[in-house]
């Protein structure tokens, strides 16, 4: 059973619009989330982290709701160079961060 | 500069032989990892060090081994290359357990 789950989408949406991903998770214990965006062939970049209070980067916003096990990143006002992929982590309490699979993003103009 | 560096960035090799995937690192971080990302998996993760005596087995360790030369340096081998090998192979750095992880830029394995 995978532990952190995302669609895989792709999420074809326009430029200018606002996109939402969730991402739930299994370990209750679970301390620390993050977003990273991943472009094709290269390495995974931190995006944001997730905080129980949320946290908002300029256009993007990430929310963590712990009674349901699941974390979400909102991105408005899209951008053709905000395509790309993007993995949800969740991180237990001791060395392990778990990555989905991601969800696909692709901005069209 | 970057602050996380794998070398090679492409390798293409023969079943059997054995390779071994270099990661170096100037952030100065106790853990390091070594993950493997294949098409529609995600990232696994195969080995992670929390120091220069502390190695650990990931979830997909068979097949692989690990070396910390010192906290800065962390290699990876496959002892006997095999086809399902073949995959995009990431190093990443962390100063602590509630840190994010630092990527290198990846190293391209071809097992032929």
């Amino acid at each position: 059973r995978k532990e952190v789950e995302q669609d895989p989408g792709p999420f074809n949406v326009p430029e200018g619009a606002t996109v939402a991903f969730n991402c739930t998770y299994s370990n209750s214990a679970s301390q620390s989330f993050f977003w990273y965006r991943q472009d094709c062939r290269k390495e995974p970049k931190l995006l944001m982290s997730v905080y129980s209070s949320g946290n908002e980067d300029g256009r993007f916003t990430a929310q963590l709701n712990r009674a349901s096990q699941y974390i979400s990143l909102l991105i408005r006002d899209s951008k053709l160079s905000d395509s790309a992929t993007y993995l949800c982590v969740e991180g237990d309490s001791s060395y392990k961060l778990i990555f989905g699979s991601g969800t696909r993003l692709l901005v069209r103009p | 500069d970057a602050d996380v560096t794998q070398t090679p960035r492409n390798r293409i090799t023969k079943t059997g032989k054995r390779i071994m995937l270099e990661c170096s690192q100037t952030k100065g971080h106790d853990r390091m990892y070594w993950y493997r990302q294949d098409p529609g998996l995600g990232l696994r993760l195969i080995y992670y060090s929390f120091d220069v005596k502390d190695i650990n087995k990931g979830e997909i360790s068979d097949g692989y081994s690990v070396s910390r030369q010192a906290q800065a340096k962390f290699s990876l081998s496959l002892e006997s290359a095999i086809p399902n090998q073949t995959a995009l192979y990431f190093c990443a750095t962390a100063r602590d357990y509630n840190s994010p992880l630092h990527f290198g830029n990846g190293t391209r394995l071809t097992v032929t």
